[in-house]
């Protein structure tokens, strides 16, 4: 099974930079998703880690490290647009592929 | 527009009705998903289908039936509504059954059943 770990929210304020921790724990590791969705809307897909390191995308980046089994989104230069719930999700290695969702993380962020 | 498109976005029920909820996606992906969502925001897989086969089939009262008609096509029907059920119902489809380059999500169905 799999279980993830995130903070159910975060505050922050426009211009800055905030960092969500994802913590997991699971039988077999194949990837890990971050998605962005906003309030009564789809989740949109973010990134996706395979391997450890820091994957950088504009202003959003996403750090993994599979021994920890921690991973880590970074968003710089934090834009009112940002609020929103940030879904770390990992996806199991071999058979279905079907990624487990965590809760989600609410940020906020204030001018 | 390429998309995953689903109707209807709202539905509000009483217990007991049958209802479907359609899916649709002209992305030419292979792989398609329902999942739900519900008040406490977690996202659950519920169905996924591969090229109109079904791969995974999860802990989902057999009241949910998914039909694929072909590989962009993903239909959920659900028989004998209970109160339980009312959550945000997502579609979804990704290239491949990886999913490793990202679902594309339907902008939700919020059923309500009363």
């Amino acid at each position: 099974g799999q279980n993830i770990d995130q903070p159910t929210e975060m505050t922050a304020t426009e211009g800055a930079i905030v960092q969500i921790n994802c913590t997991y724990q699971t039988s077999g590791f194949n990837g890990l998703f971050w998605y962005q969705q906003h309030a009564g809307e789809a989740p949109t897909f973010l990134s996706y880690n395979v391997l450890d390191g820091l994957e950088e995308k504009g202003r959003f980046s996403s750090f993994l490290s599979r021994s920890k089994g921690y991973s880590y989104l970074l968003l710089k230069e934090l834009q009112m647009k940002d609020s929103a719930s940030y879904l770390c999700a990992v996806s199991p290695r071999g058979g279905s592929y079907i990624p487990t969702f965590g809760r989600g993380t609410s940020l906020i962020v204030h001018p | 527009d390429t998309a995953v498109s689903q109707t209807p976005k709202y539905l509000v029920t009483q217990m007991g009705n049958d209802k479907s909820i359609k899916c649709e996606q002209n992305l030419g992906h292979d792989t398609m998903y329902w999942y739900k969502q519900d008040s406490k925001k977690f996202l659950k897989i519920m169905f996924s289908y591969n090229n109109k086969e079904l791969i995974i089939n999860e802990t989902v009262p057999n009241r949910f039936s998914p039909k694929s008609p072909d590989k962009a096509h993903l239909n959920l029907h659900i028989n004998s509504l209970e109160l339980g059920d009312s959550a945000v119902y997502f579609c979804a489809s990704s290239p491949d059954r990886t999913g490793s380059r990202g679902y594309t999500f339907g902008s939700g169905t919020r059923l309500t059943v009363v």
